[in-house]
């Protein structure tokens, strides 16, 4: 079972700031990393996959995978009031099944 | 593409009663998955199919779960015996082996 840990939230950020998410997970041979945005009462939905060290950019979003420090992070720039969500991290291994972690949540401030 | 679609979307149902619940993944993903959901929890896997074939199931599903997928299309969970810890959001994906997983909206099951 692979454990995925996320920083513990709320994270609060004014509009127009970065928000910074993390999240580690244990298994050395997890292969494919996912963030998906949840909103409130609503199902998870797929906002960025990476595959390979280094950073993957996509809009205002940018993923960023260590493999090696069994690290993932993902940067919200110059973020909305419609970012305001929780951020699940995801992990899988050559069986494709997902874990996650406990999402984190965050509000962004007008 | 209309995306992956759930039935019901809420379901209250009374302790010892069974249920079911359906799954339409995008149509050509082979890939099925299904995942429960508590509050404040993230997705917890329960099992998952190949086309028809049903390959793994988590030791979080007890024997009163069972789902099938005949035919390689829909999927059916069902929940026998439901009890007040089955309340939760279950959620089914879709996608093609090795590609990302896309989410239906759920259904989010209240037992009394």
């Amino acid at each position: 079972q692979k454990e995925v840990e996320q920083n513990s939230g709320p994270l609060s950020v004014p509009e127009g700031a970065i928000a910074s998410l993390n999240c580690t997970y244990s298994d050395r041979g997890s292969q494919s990393f996912f963030w998906y945005r949840q909103y409130s009462g609503k199902s998870p939905e797929l906002i960025m996959s990476i595959y390979s060290n280094g950073d993957k950019e996509d809009g205002r979003f940018t993923a960023q995978l260590n493999k090696a420090s069994q690290y993932v992070s993902l940067l919200i720039r110059d973020s909305q009031p419609s970012d305001s969500a929780t951020y699940l991290c995801a992990v899988s291994g050559n069986d494709y099944k997902l874990s996650f972690g406990a999402g984190t949540t965050v509000t962004v401030r007008a | 593409d209309t995306g992956v679609s759930q039935n019901p979307r809420h379901k209250i149902t009374k302790r010892g009663q069974n249920v079911t619940f359906r799954c339409d993944p995008i149509s050509e993903h082979n890939r099925l998955y299904w995942y429960r959901q508590t509050l404040g929890q993230g997705p917890e896997f329960l099992t998952y199919f190949q086309n028809e074939a049903q390959l793994e199931k988590s030791r979080l599903l007890s024997d009163r779960f069972s789902a099938e997928r005949p035919k390689g299309s829909f999927s059916t969970l069902e929940i026998q015996r439901t009890e007040q810890g089955d309340s939760a959001m279950y959620l089914c994906a879709s996608s093609l082996v090795s590609e990302e997983q896309y989410f239906g909206p759920g259904t989010r099951l209240t037992v009394t």
